[in-house]
């Protein structure tokens, strides 16, 4: 089945801090999403993203389809980010979404 | 509704015995996932239903995992003599289609933990 991996696995910045996650994967895709779990466990979609850029508030990712792998960016960070970042692609079979083991993102006050 | 309900958001049983989890997905989504997640791990695809129907089973972990879906919305899971290892967060997702052309929303989870 399709491979999906991110990087980096942990991240640990100060409040105001830029921050770029990254999500390769192994087949061709025709969409991907990038999810963010609060510390709560609430899983929240932040982007639907098959291709090009896409932007909302201080978040935006781009994607290269054909290069397989995708951007998340994450600038002005604030502690309310803090959470782990998955990414997902189609296959894998069972069609559901793959998803990545995720980037760890702490932000300190 | 406004978003993808789960219940209960706990769920203590004791080792063999049977636990149903519900999803309730956003109202006119056609599809609904089942995943599960075990602690401080990712997410592990379980089942997915179009509509009433779910393609392929193969996901579920065990024969002890079923789960269906009627007049396409709601969903019940269904794990039948629990064991330790059961235990996890169980979440529901729903999207308008499938999920090669529509975002997937989530809804808060089952945390299930088995004694």
């Amino acid at each position: 089945g399709i491979q999906v991996e991110q990087s980096p696995p942990d991240l640990i910045l100060q409040e105001g801090a830029n921050s770029t996650l990254r999500c390769n994967f192994s087949d061709s895709v025709n969409n991907l999403q990038w999810f963010h779990q609060n510390p709560w466990g609430q899983l929240i979609n932040l982007f639907y993203i098959p291709s090009g850029t896409k932007q909302n508030g201080r978040l935006s990712a781009t994607t290269v389809a054909t290069e397989r792998y995708s951007l998340l960016y994450i600038s002005s960070s604030q502690t309310t980010d803090s959470g782990v970042y998955f990414c997902a692609v189609p296959g894998g079979g069972a069609d559901g979404l793959t998803f990545g083991k995720g980037t760890h993102l702490i932000i300190q006050p | 509704g406004a978003g993808v309900s789960q219940s209960p958001s706990n769920k203590v049983t004791e080792k063999g015995k049977d636990v149903e989890l519900r999803c309730d997905p956003i109202s006119g989504h056609t599809a609904l996932y089942w995943y599960r997640q075990s602690l401080g791990q990712g997410l592990e695809f379980l089942i997915y239903f179009q509509g009433n129907s779910a393609p392929d089973k193969s996901g579920l972990p065990s024969d002890r995992f079923s789960a269906e879906r009627t007049g396409g919305s709601v969903s019940t899971l269904t794990i039948q003599r629990t064991q330790q290892e059961d235990s996890a967060v169980y979440l529901c997702a729903s999207s308008l289609q499938d999920m090669r052309s529509s975002p997937l929303h989530f809804g808060n989870g089952t945390r299930l933990t088995v004694t």
